[in-house]
């Protein structure tokens, strides 16, 4: 069926460093998606989103980019602090039912000081 | 303003034990979800509700689980006959129901239920 995945379950990086999380997604259908974050112990938090109508979308230190050609999102967090330490997870709505969200089973970003 | 709300946080219990969850969503939120996340998992989806409309009942996994939602704000999430793989983390997220963050859902810290 259709699924939102990660390549990568695990990703460390030394702190001030750029960090890079992938996740593809196989429902063309899909046009709108988010990645949050979730602490340990905490519900996810809402980090930035993007509809399909664009490419690249940019926050405060993180960039998401969208390449709908392979169907796969993108996280980017410039400077990578020691409190980006989480487990990330993309989401897809498909645009039919306009509420739900399918998430993938997220990707756990370490930061080492 | 406040968050969403969810309690208890921590809930132990023994198998064939029913149990309630509570959710209190955002003040104006009209929409509500409830999720299920597993150990190292992502999070499946529950139920819906929005307004006064039917709930979206579709990811319910059997029929010992039940949520309801009165006055359109506070929903209770009901797990009869618990059973030890229904162990897990139960969120509840609330979005608005119009304007560029409808699509956007606010989640709590979730209850995590332990069933023995």
């Amino acid at each position: 069926g259709e699924s939102v995945g990660l390549h990568l379950p695990t990703l460390s990086v030394q702190e001030g460093d750029n960090s890079i999380i992938n996740c593809a997604y196989s429902n063309s259908a899909s046009d709108y998606f988010i990645w949050y974050k979730q602490e340990s112990g905490k519900g996810p938090q809402f980090i930035i989103d993007i509809r399909s109508n664009m490419d690249k979308r940019q926050g405060q230190r993180v960039t998401v980019l969208l390449n709908k050609t392979v169907k796969h999102l993108s996280l980017q967090i410039a400077a990578t602090q020691p409190g980006d330490s989480a487990v990330y997870f993309c989401a897809e709505n498909d645009g039919g039912s306009n509420y739900k969200l399918t998430f993938g089973k997220g990707t756990l970003l370490t930061v080492n000081p | 303003g406040a968050g969403v709300s969810q309690s208890p946080s921590n809930k132990v219990t023994e198998k064939g034990k029913d149990v309630e969850l509570r959710c209190d969503p955002i003040s104006g939120h009209t929409a509500l979800y409830w999720y299920r996340q597993s150990l190292g998992q992502g999070l499946e989806f529950l139920i819906y509700f929005q307004g006064n409309s039917a709930p979206d009942k579709s990811g319910l996994p059997s029929d010992r689980f039940s949520a309801e939602r009165t006055g359109g704000s506070v929903s209770t999430l009901t797990i009869q006959r618990t059973q030890q793989e229904d162990s897990a983390v139960y969120l509840c997220a609330s979005s608005p129901r119009l304007g560029a963050a409808k699509n956007i859902q606010y989640f709590g810290a979730g209850t995590r239920l332990s069933v023995l």
